[in-house]
């Protein structure tokens, strides 16, 4: 059974970087069937993708509304790959899913971490 | 950007009833149309994938259909488990989802 769990901070200062961690379990994150996703939800709001990366380590980000801020990393000898979110505002307060991503044509998410509530505030 | 936009933005049924969601996108997505179920304080789970196939384990209560701009949902008789908020969510180079449906109780 493939899961997810993310792990990181739940509070970060105005200014300061986001890192969060998502751990991998039940398949392996160099799968070449997969890439794995960043997806977020601002309170009583809609999701909103922010970025992946492949199972070669490529990355994509939604641009341009993240600005370059965002950047996505992984590390095949523990399974996990990684959020990191510079100069985060209020606006960046939200929960914070890892998901799989199916690798192709119609990408897909399936399944998702239970996710992380991230706020940002001095 | 494809931009999804659902409706209605709140559907008001009956355990029993039929349910219709509907996602409509900016532009051609062809089929690559995803749907989801978010139940209160819980992570998305993916019911549909590339617009009518049904994700494993999914009940065949829940189906979808169309192709191009306009996509829907149908689940036919609401269990009670099934009043939750509903997101499309397209991939037409860049991922993105619609803003949801909010099933509720009548």
């Amino acid at each position: 059974q493939v899961q997810l769990q993310e792990s990181g901070p739940g509070l970060v200062k105005p200014s300061q970087t986001l890192s969060l961690t998502c751990s991998v379990s039940g398949v392996s994150i160099s799968n070449n069937a997969y890439f794995w996703s960043w997806i977020r939800q601002r309170p009583g709001e809609g999701l909103e993708w922010i970025g992946d990366i492949t199972y070669s380590g490529d990355t994509y980000y939604r641009n341009p509304s993240l600005k370059g801020r965002v950047s996505i990393s992984a590390d095949t000898t523990k399974n996990q790959f990684s959020l990191n979110m510079t100069s985060v505002t209020a606006a960046d307060t939200a929960v914070y899913y890892c998901a799989r991503t199916y690798a192709s044509a119609s990408r897909y998410f399936d399944p998702w971490g239970q996710g992380t509530l991230v706020t940002v505030s001095s | 950007d494809t931009v999804l936009t659902q409706s209605p933005g709140t559907l008001s049924l009956s355990p029993g009833e039929r349910a219709t969601l509907s996602c409509r996108a900016s532009q051609t997505v062809i089929n690559y149309l995803s749907w989801y179920q978010q139940r209160p304080g819980q992570a998305p789970r993916l019911l549909i994938y590339s617009a009518s196939r049904r994700a494993t384990g999914i009940p065949d209560r829940f189906s979808g259909s169309g192709s191009g701009t306009d996509f829907t949902l149908t689940i036919s008789r609401l269990e009670p488990e099934d009043f939750a908020v509903y997101f499309c969510q397209q991939y037409g180079g860049s991922p993105s989802f619609g803003g949801g449906t909010k099933v509720q109780i009548k």
